[in-house]
């Protein structure tokens, strides 16, 4: 039974496309993430939601919209996809913002933009 | 910029010695500290979290803290093949950001 599930798992797309990546928790936690592993294996926070509110919104082109239709959803749909965004996008979940214990990863998306 | 820094690596260890991964934070300000093993292809799972300074055993594995130092490492004891994979550390800010390593890559030779 996956706690944290992503879809898909791989996704090959043009450059200029629009996509969007699934996330779904069963572990009843109030706080998903969105982050961006590049091949340097550097793990970045892309956003944060908590109970459906966003709390963290880094540095990231506003081609990406994160959305969250409940507190066990939470979407990454990106418009206009570049060379760049290639990666593996990992979505995670704690127990709440101020969870001590680590986090939950999904098992990943495997983004490529040729 | 807050950083946490790990040598890449890989370190190499044969079967049944001890393993030692280091990592450095920059922000003084972090309280809790995290050690996620990372196998090629697969998400990462967490494999001990430190809060204070000093040492916390758990099973082969021992995290180690030294505030002062801004240090934090993790020792593998009778390594086993099965270790072999990319050891990413975090820490945690005082706004409950993570920042994480580029991690080290272990390979524990047979």
């Amino acid at each position: 039974d996956t706690a944290v599930s992503q879809t898909p798992k791989y996704l090959v797309t043009q450059m200029g496309n629009d996509k969007s990546i699934k996330c779904e928790q069963n572990l009843g936690h109030d706080t998903m993430y969105w982050y961006k592993q590049d091949s340097k294996k550097f793990l970045k926070i892309m956003f944060s939601y908590n109970n459906k509110e966003l709390i963290i919104n880094e540095t990231v082109p506003n081609r990406f919209s994160p959305k969250s239709p409940d507190k066990a959803h939470l979407n990454l749909h990106i418009n206009s996809l570049e060379l760049g965004d290639s990666a593996v996008y990992f979505c995670a979940s704690s127990q709440d913002t101020r969870w001590r214990y680590g986090y939950t990863f999904g098992s990943g998306t495997r983004l490529t933009v040729v | 910029q807050k950083e946490v820094e790990q040598n890449s690596g890989p370190l190499s260890v044969p079967e049944g010695a001890i393993a030692s991964l280091n990592c450095t934070y920059s922000d003084r300000g972090s309280q809790s500290f995290f050690w996620y093993r990372q196998y090629s292809g697969k998400s990462p799972e967490l494999i001990m979290s430190i809060y204070s300074n000093g040492d916390k055993e758990d099973g082969r594995f021992t995290a180690q803290l030294n505030k002062a130092s801004q240090y934090v490492s993790l020792l593998i004891r009778d390594s086993q093949p099965s270790d072999s994979a990319t050891y990413l550390c975090a820490a945690l800010d005082n706004f409950n950001k993570f920042y994480f390593g580029s991690g080290t890559k272990l390979n524990v030779k047979p």
